[in-house]
């Protein structure tokens, strides 16, 4: 099965500050998932990536694809207090979608 | 329009009780997943039905849970003779499918809590 690995396990940052989160897979990335869970709202789909090097943005996040890594990362720029919750990178096997541990972000004030 | 949603948000129930939880997908989506996420752990998925295909249930842990779907609407999920270990947030999630996409949109959860 293929796993993956996201760092950090949890970061703090000042409000306004950027931050990024790295999602690594055991196996070759033919496409990934980025979700954010928040408590009581369950998982929110943020972007699909499909092929290698590309990018997505949505308002202020950012992610891309390294196929030849195996890597994903999850890029805020200028964080606020909505940024906060856990962030999840994932992978579909047909239509399983399997998570990485998560990371958690708290925005400070 | 609307997201999934999922019902109720929270039940607590005496151990050996049956429950019941609904899903009600996003419109037009053929498929539906469901998923348990127990305290401080990742999600564990536990069935995918896809239009009027035969489901896959290779995750249910055990013959206690069941689901079921009516053509591609409301989907729900029944636990039988509850035990403390079925305490979990369960989480229903719904995709098109179509087009080659599968991203899946998820509802707020159920939070189930066994006494």
């Amino acid at each position: 099965s293929q796993e993956l690995e996201q760092s950090p396990q949890s970061l703090i940052v000042q409000e306004g500050k950027n931050l990024t989160i790295n999602c690594t897979s055991s196996k070759t990335l033919y496409g990934l998932y980025w979700y954010k869970q928040k408590y009581g709202e369950g998982l929110i789909f943020l972007m699909m990536l499909q092929k290698g090097g590309e990018e997505k943005s949505h308002e202020k996040i950012t992610a891309k694809l390294d196929e030849k890594k195996q890597q994903s990362s999850l890029h805020i720029t200028a964080s606020q207090p909505s940024h906060a919750g856990i962030y999840l990178c994932g992978v579909s096997a047909a239509y399983k979608l399997s998570f990485g541990a998560g990371t958690t972000v708290t925005v400070r004030a | 329009g609307a997201g999934v949603s999922q019902s109720p948000s929270n039940k607590v129930t005496e151990k050996g009780k049956d429950v019941e939880l609904r899903c009600d997908p996003i419109s037009g989506h053929t498929a539906l997943y469901w998923y348990r996420q127990r305290l401080g752990q990742g999600l564990e998925f536990l069935i995918y039905f896809q239009g009027n295909s035969a489901p896959d249930k290779s995750g249910l842990p055990s013959d206690r849970f069941s689901a079921e779907r009516t053509g591609e609407s409301v989907s729900t999920l029944t636990i039988q003779r509850t035990q403390q270990e079925d305490s979990a947030v369960y989480l229903c999630a719904s995709s098109p499918t179509t087009g080659g996409r599968y991203e899946q949109y998820f509802g707020p959860g159920t939070r189930l809590t066994v006494t």
